[in-house]
């Protein structure tokens, strides 16, 4: 069962524009919910991170929003770049579940100069 | 301290074959995950431990596969009589359980089966 849908698989947007990629999840006891970058040959790593108590959170050019009804997030990016290029994760973790993280399956940015 | 490291980066390996990969986690972090990806996919959870005790895993930790955190610091993950279903990258991240929930990755092991 996929608890973490996202969306799209792949994405092309033109330097300086806005990158949107969608998650939706199925499991009320997700309580965390960061996003991952990972280029290729490399792991994951952390780009920003949300909790269920708040709507919105930006860190840079970085925006997630969550609608904690809807069970639904978002990763906006910002005056994108070439080197934003990646696949971006969304994941999902809830403290009194395991403390693992359920990923999405991922979008593939291509951010074109 | 550089972050999370993994050894091997590549392995391959013939189907029927015994692998072990090791992680050594950031230090002093107490709680180390082991993760699989395929090709195209997102990271799946297969276990994590909280220093040298084994929590929690997945179903899709098959009596195959076992993993090991003795002293609490690294871990070892083997696979035993490798498949060619067994190809994919393996990850291992860590974190401090008194220090948020951020878990870091290291840059994986790639298994190729043959």
């Amino acid at each position: 069962q996929q608890q973490v849908k996202q969306s799209p698989q792949s994405l092309i947007v033109q330097k300086g524009g806005i990158s949107i990629i969608n998650c939706a999840y199925e499991n009320t006891a997700f309580d965390y919910f960061p996003w991952y970058q990972q280029f290729p040959g490399k792991g994951p790593a952390l780009l920003i991170a949300i909790r269920p108590d708040v709507s919105e959170k930006k860190e840079g050019r970085f925006t997630i929003s969550f609608n904690k009804s809807a069970k639904q997030f978002s990763l906006h990016i910002m005056d994108s770049q070439p080197g934003d290029s990646a696949t971006y994760f969304c994941a999902a973790l809830g403290y009194n579940a395991g403390n693992m993280l359920t990923f999405g399956g991922g979008t593939r940015l291509m951010v074109k100069p | 301290d550089t972050g999370v490291s993994q050894d091997p980066r590549h392995k391959i390996t013939k189907r029927g074959q015994n692998v072990t990969f090791r992680c050594d986690p950031i230090s002093e972090h107490n709680r180390l995950y082991w993760y699989r990806q395929t090709l195209g996919q997102g990271p799946e959870f297969l276990t994590y431990f909280q220093n040298e005790a084994q929590l929690e895993k997945s179903r899709l930790l098959s009596d195959r596969f076992s993993a090991e955190r003795p002293k609490g610091s690294f871990s070892t993950l083997e696979i035993q009589r490798t498949e060619q279903g067994d190809s994919a990258m393996y990850l291992c991240a860590s974190n401090a359980r008194d220090r948020g929930e951020t878990q870091y990755f290291g840059p994986g092991t790639r298994l190729l089966v043959l």
